[in-house]
């Protein structure tokens, strides 16, 4: 039990470009969703948190603009990448709560 | 604020060695502390825990003890296998937050040869 999925696991999109990035807590119910970044060699940063049916609060110095965040439903939640540039470039891991964080595979972006 | 410093990789040992991965913290108060595992291709999974000083956690063999005194979370297994080659990360979290917000170590590659 607890799975979280993510999709896709990997993407390369040009620069300008957006790409979205959906995170589904398969056999449970997630109020909470979390999105981290990891930067090779780097520890996961928090990057925001997602209650379903609310806005998603940022971490300081994180974009909301460009990190778009929707938390539609109890089993999924999506982060867009918005005007993707090469510095976007990294492993997005989401997790999704419930008495504690279940983590998704991650997604690798590739930023061309 | 808070942070989870653990040492670097890679580390590479034989099968049946001992192994110990080194985390320290910062927190005020008292933190509950994690070691979570990442297998390749997978995500992180929750690996023990620890929620107050001198308690231990154990799983699948690993150990650690929260130690207060030293603001250590040390992990360790007595006799490695290969199957055990996958990252580990230290993190912590504020006392009474569950595991909701999370700090993170940078993660440390263990490689583990036949």
């Amino acid at each position: 039990g607890a799975v979280v999925s993510q999709h896709p696991s990997w993407v390369i999109c040009k620069s300008g470009t957006s790409v979205k990035i959906e995170c589904r807590s398969l056999d449970f119910q997630a109020t909470t969703m979390f999105w981290y970044r990891q930067f090779p060699k780097q520890s996961l940063m928090l990057m925001a948190t997602s209650n379903e049916g609310s806005k998603a609060t940022y971490e300081q110095g994180v974009e909301k603009d460009k990190f778009l965040i929707n938390h539609a439903s109890l089993t999924l939640s999506t982060l867009t990448v918005t005007s993707a540039h090469p510095e976007d470039s990294s492993f997005y891991i989401c997790s999704a709560a419930s008495r504690e964080q279940y983590f998704g595979p991650g997604t690798r972006l590739t930023v061309t | 604020g808070n942070s989870v410093t653990q040492m670097e990789g890679p580390v590479t040992l034989s099968e049946e060695a001992f192994l110990t991965i080194n985390c320290t913290y910062t927190a005020t108060g008292y933190p509950s502390l994690f070691w979570y595992v990442q297998y390749p291709g997978e995500g992180l999974q929750l690996l023990l825990k620890a929620t107050k000083a001198d308690d231990k956690g154990s799983n699948k063999g690993f150990e650690a003890t929260y130690r207060k005194e030293t603001t250590s979370f040390h992990l360790e297994k007595g006799s490695v296998q290969v199957s055990d080659s996958a990252v580990y990360f230290c993190a912590l979290s504020p006392a009474g937050a569950g595991s909701y917000q999370l700090t993170f170590g940078k993660g440390t590659k263990l490689s583990v040869i036949p």
